[in-house]
Protein backbone atom coordinates (compact mmCIF):
# COMPACT_ATOMS: atom_id res chain seq x y z
CA UNK A 1 0.00 0.00 0.00
CA UNK A 2 1.04 3.68 -0.46
CA UNK A 3 2.89 5.23 2.60
CA UNK A 4 3.55 8.40 0.89
CA UNK A 5 2.11 11.36 -0.50
CA UNK A 6 3.72 13.76 -1.98
CA UNK A 7 2.67 17.38 -2.62
CA UNK A 8 2.49 18.74 -5.00
CA UNK A 9 1.10 16.40 -7.11
CA UNK A 10 2.52 18.42 -10.11
CA UNK A 11 4.81 21.87 -10.60
CA UNK A 12 5.93 23.68 -13.28
CA UNK A 13 8.65 26.55 -12.64
CA UNK A 14 11.23 28.39 -14.60
CA UNK A 15 14.89 27.38 -15.21
CA UNK A 16 16.77 29.11 -12.38
CA UNK A 17 13.98 28.98 -9.88
CA UNK A 18 14.40 26.45 -6.93
CA UNK A 19 11.88 23.37 -6.93
CA UNK A 20 10.54 22.62 -3.69
CA UNK A 21 8.25 18.94 -3.15
CA UNK A 22 7.03 17.60 0.11
CA UNK A 23 6.25 13.83 1.53
CA UNK A 24 4.33 12.89 4.14
CA UNK A 25 4.54 9.25 5.32
CA UNK A 26 2.69 7.08 7.77
CA UNK A 27 4.36 4.63 9.71
CA UNK A 28 8.01 4.80 11.64
CA UNK A 29 10.83 4.57 9.50
CA UNK A 30 14.96 4.03 9.29
CA UNK A 31 15.78 6.02 6.12
CA UNK A 32 14.01 7.69 3.25
CA UNK A 33 14.73 8.29 0.11
CA UNK A 34 14.09 10.73 -3.17
CA UNK A 35 14.33 9.14 -6.34
CA UNK A 36 14.04 10.72 -9.83
CA UNK A 37 12.24 9.10 -13.01
CA UNK A 38 12.38 9.99 -16.28
CA UNK A 39 9.10 9.67 -18.68
CA UNK A 40 9.37 5.85 -19.35
CA UNK A 41 12.55 5.18 -17.35
CA UNK A 42 14.12 3.29 -15.01
CA UNK A 43 14.47 5.22 -10.98
CA UNK A 44 17.29 7.33 -10.61
CA UNK A 45 18.44 6.99 -6.44
CA UNK A 46 19.10 11.04 -5.36
CA UNK A 47 19.98 11.12 -1.52
CA UNK A 48 19.25 8.91 1.47
CA UNK A 49 18.36 10.52 4.46
CA UNK A 50 18.30 8.75 8.14
CA UNK A 51 15.51 8.96 10.58
CA UNK A 52 18.20 10.15 12.72
CA UNK A 53 19.87 12.76 10.23
CA UNK A 54 17.66 16.32 9.83
CA UNK A 55 19.12 17.42 6.76
CA UNK A 56 21.12 16.38 3.88
CA UNK A 57 23.00 18.19 0.87
CA UNK A 58 24.35 16.72 -2.34
CA UNK A 59 24.85 19.19 -4.86
CA UNK A 60 22.30 21.10 -5.65
CA UNK A 61 19.87 19.24 -3.76
CA UNK A 62 18.80 19.85 0.12
CA UNK A 63 16.44 16.72 1.56
CA UNK A 64 15.33 17.73 5.14
CA UNK A 65 13.30 15.42 7.29
CA UNK A 66 11.18 15.85 10.04
CA UNK A 67 10.26 12.64 11.83
CA UNK A 68 8.17 14.21 14.17
CA UNK A 69 5.76 15.78 11.59
CA UNK A 70 6.56 12.30 9.62
CA UNK A 71 7.49 14.30 6.64
CA UNK A 72 10.04 15.29 4.34
CA UNK A 73 11.09 17.74 1.60
CA UNK A 74 12.95 17.71 -1.56
CA UNK A 75 14.83 21.32 -2.43
CA UNK A 76 16.55 21.26 -5.87
CA UNK A 77 17.95 24.59 -6.45
CA UNK A 78 18.83 26.78 -9.83
CA UNK A 79 16.60 23.96 -11.79
CA UNK A 80 17.27 23.14 -15.10
CA UNK A 81 15.27 21.83 -17.74
CA UNK A 82 17.31 18.67 -17.46
CA UNK A 83 15.56 18.46 -14.20
CA UNK A 84 12.51 18.10 -15.58
CA UNK A 85 11.01 14.54 -14.61
CA UNK A 86 8.58 13.12 -12.03
CA UNK A 87 10.38 12.48 -8.18
CA UNK A 88 9.51 10.25 -5.74
CA UNK A 89 10.11 9.73 -1.81
CA UNK A 90 10.40 6.04 -0.52
CA UNK A 91 10.55 4.71 3.10
CA UNK A 92 12.82 2.23 4.20
CA UNK A 93 13.54 -0.01 7.24
CA UNK A 94 16.70 -1.18 7.76
CA UNK A 95 15.57 -4.37 9.48
CA UNK A 96 13.52 -7.53 7.56
CA UNK A 97 13.23 -7.56 3.65
CA UNK A 98 10.71 -5.02 3.14
CA UNK A 99 11.05 -3.16 -0.19
CA UNK A 100 10.68 0.40 -0.49
CA UNK A 101 6.97 2.55 0.13
CA UNK A 102 6.80 4.94 -2.79
CA UNK A 103 4.87 7.91 -3.01
CA UNK A 104 2.50 9.11 -5.25
CA UNK A 105 5.09 11.21 -6.94
CA UNK A 106 5.46 14.99 -8.02
CA UNK A 107 5.89 15.62 -11.96
CA UNK A 108 7.76 18.48 -12.23
CA UNK A 109 8.23 20.52 -15.47
CA UNK A 110 11.32 23.41 -15.53
CA UNK A 111 10.44 25.45 -18.46
CA UNK A 112 13.81 26.49 -20.75
CA UNK B 1 29.11 1.70 -9.84
CA UNK B 2 25.87 0.07 -8.69
CA UNK B 3 24.51 -0.60 -11.98
CA UNK B 4 21.37 -2.29 -12.79
CA UNK B 5 20.04 -4.08 -16.26
CA UNK B 6 16.87 -4.47 -17.34
CA UNK B 7 15.98 -6.95 -20.73
CA UNK B 8 14.32 -6.63 -22.64
CA UNK B 9 13.16 -2.72 -22.53
CA UNK B 10 10.19 -3.19 -24.58
CA UNK B 11 8.18 -6.08 -25.60
CA UNK B 12 5.22 -6.37 -27.88
CA UNK B 13 3.50 -9.68 -28.35
CA UNK B 14 0.28 -11.35 -28.75
CA UNK B 15 -2.20 -12.78 -26.04
CA UNK B 16 -1.27 -15.79 -24.52
CA UNK B 17 2.23 -15.81 -24.83
CA UNK B 18 4.77 -15.84 -22.02
CA UNK B 19 7.57 -12.98 -21.49
CA UNK B 20 10.68 -13.27 -19.46
CA UNK B 21 12.08 -10.26 -17.96
CA UNK B 22 15.35 -10.32 -16.86
CA UNK B 23 17.32 -8.49 -14.04
CA UNK B 24 21.13 -8.09 -13.95
CA UNK B 25 23.00 -6.53 -11.32
CA UNK B 26 26.41 -5.80 -13.31
CA UNK B 27 28.88 -4.69 -11.07
CA UNK B 28 28.22 -5.74 -7.34
CA UNK B 29 25.99 -8.31 -5.77
CA UNK B 30 22.55 -8.18 -5.06
CA UNK B 31 21.71 -9.79 -1.63
CA UNK B 32 17.59 -8.52 -2.49
CA UNK B 33 16.05 -7.69 -5.82
CA UNK B 34 12.54 -6.23 -5.84
CA UNK B 35 9.69 -6.47 -8.65
CA UNK B 36 7.55 -3.45 -9.24
CA UNK B 37 4.61 -2.44 -11.65
CA UNK B 38 3.91 0.69 -12.86
CA UNK B 39 1.09 2.78 -13.98
CA UNK B 40 1.04 5.32 -16.47
CA UNK B 41 1.47 8.49 -14.40
CA UNK B 42 1.14 6.28 -11.16
CA UNK B 43 3.69 5.39 -8.26
CA UNK B 44 5.28 1.94 -8.14
CA UNK B 45 3.42 -0.92 -6.45
CA UNK B 46 5.78 -3.44 -4.96
CA UNK B 47 4.66 -6.74 -6.66
CA UNK B 48 7.47 -9.03 -5.02
CA UNK B 49 10.42 -9.30 -3.06
CA UNK B 50 13.27 -12.14 -4.08
CA UNK B 51 16.04 -13.18 -2.31
CA UNK B 52 19.26 -15.57 -3.75
CA UNK B 53 18.34 -19.18 -3.56
CA UNK B 54 15.05 -18.68 -1.73
CA UNK B 55 11.49 -18.45 -2.74
CA UNK B 56 10.47 -15.37 -3.82
CA UNK B 57 8.19 -13.43 -1.27
CA UNK B 58 4.60 -11.74 -3.37
CA UNK B 59 2.38 -9.08 -2.75
CA UNK B 60 -0.80 -9.58 -1.73
CA UNK B 61 -3.12 -9.74 -4.93
CA UNK B 62 -0.08 -10.36 -6.60
CA UNK B 63 -0.62 -13.90 -8.48
CA UNK B 64 2.46 -16.31 -8.11
CA UNK B 65 1.46 -18.52 -10.83
CA UNK B 66 0.97 -15.21 -13.23
CA UNK B 67 4.17 -13.66 -12.42
CA UNK B 68 7.32 -16.24 -11.66
CA UNK B 69 10.05 -14.74 -10.25
CA UNK B 70 13.23 -17.22 -10.25
CA UNK B 71 16.72 -15.46 -8.34
CA UNK B 72 19.48 -17.83 -9.44
CA UNK B 73 22.38 -16.30 -8.50
CA UNK B 74 23.27 -12.59 -6.56
CA UNK B 75 23.24 -11.01 -10.28
CA UNK B 76 20.23 -12.22 -11.75
CA UNK B 77 16.53 -12.48 -11.21
CA UNK B 78 13.91 -12.83 -13.62
CA UNK B 79 10.22 -12.47 -13.67
CA UNK B 80 8.39 -14.38 -16.72
CA UNK B 81 4.50 -13.20 -17.13
CA UNK B 82 2.93 -16.58 -17.97
CA UNK B 83 0.40 -16.51 -20.83
CA UNK B 84 -0.01 -12.79 -20.86
CA UNK B 85 -3.18 -10.99 -21.29
CA UNK B 86 -3.55 -7.32 -21.86
CA UNK B 87 -4.64 -6.46 -18.60
CA UNK B 88 -0.65 -7.28 -18.24
CA UNK B 89 0.38 -4.52 -20.01
CA UNK B 90 2.42 -2.54 -18.03
CA UNK B 91 5.88 -0.90 -17.13
CA UNK B 92 7.98 -3.40 -14.80
CA UNK B 93 10.41 -2.43 -12.70
CA UNK B 94 13.66 -4.29 -11.06
CA UNK B 95 15.61 -3.29 -8.63
CA UNK B 96 18.62 -4.62 -7.10
CA UNK B 97 20.42 -3.64 -3.78
CA UNK B 98 23.43 -4.97 -1.74
CA UNK B 99 22.37 -4.92 1.82
CA UNK B 100 19.52 -3.73 4.03
CA UNK B 101 20.97 -0.25 4.60
CA UNK B 102 21.69 0.00 1.15
CA UNK B 103 19.82 2.40 -1.41
CA UNK B 104 17.88 0.10 -4.15
CA UNK B 105 19.33 0.97 -7.62
CA UNK B 106 16.95 0.46 -10.55
CA UNK B 107 17.26 -1.20 -14.30
CA UNK B 108 15.36 1.16 -16.90
CA UNK B 109 12.58 -0.80 -17.09
CA UNK B 110 10.35 -2.65 -19.02
CA UNK B 111 7.06 -1.77 -21.38
CA UNK B 112 5.18 -4.46 -21.77
CA UNK B 113 2.90 -4.25 -24.74
CA UNK B 114 0.17 -7.34 -24.73
CA UNK B 115 -1.86 -7.19 -28.10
Amino acid sequence: SQQGEEDPQALSIQEGENATMNCSYKTSINNLQWYRQNSGRGLVHLILIRSNEREKHSGRLRVTLDTSKKSSSLLITASRAADTASYFCATGMDTGRRALTFGSGTRLQVQP
Amino acid sequence: GAVVSQHPSWVICKSGTSVKIECRSLDFQATTMFWYRQFPKQSLMLMATSNEGSKATYEQGVEKDKFLINHASLTLSTLTVTSAHPEDSSFYICSARRALNQPQHFGDGTRLSIL
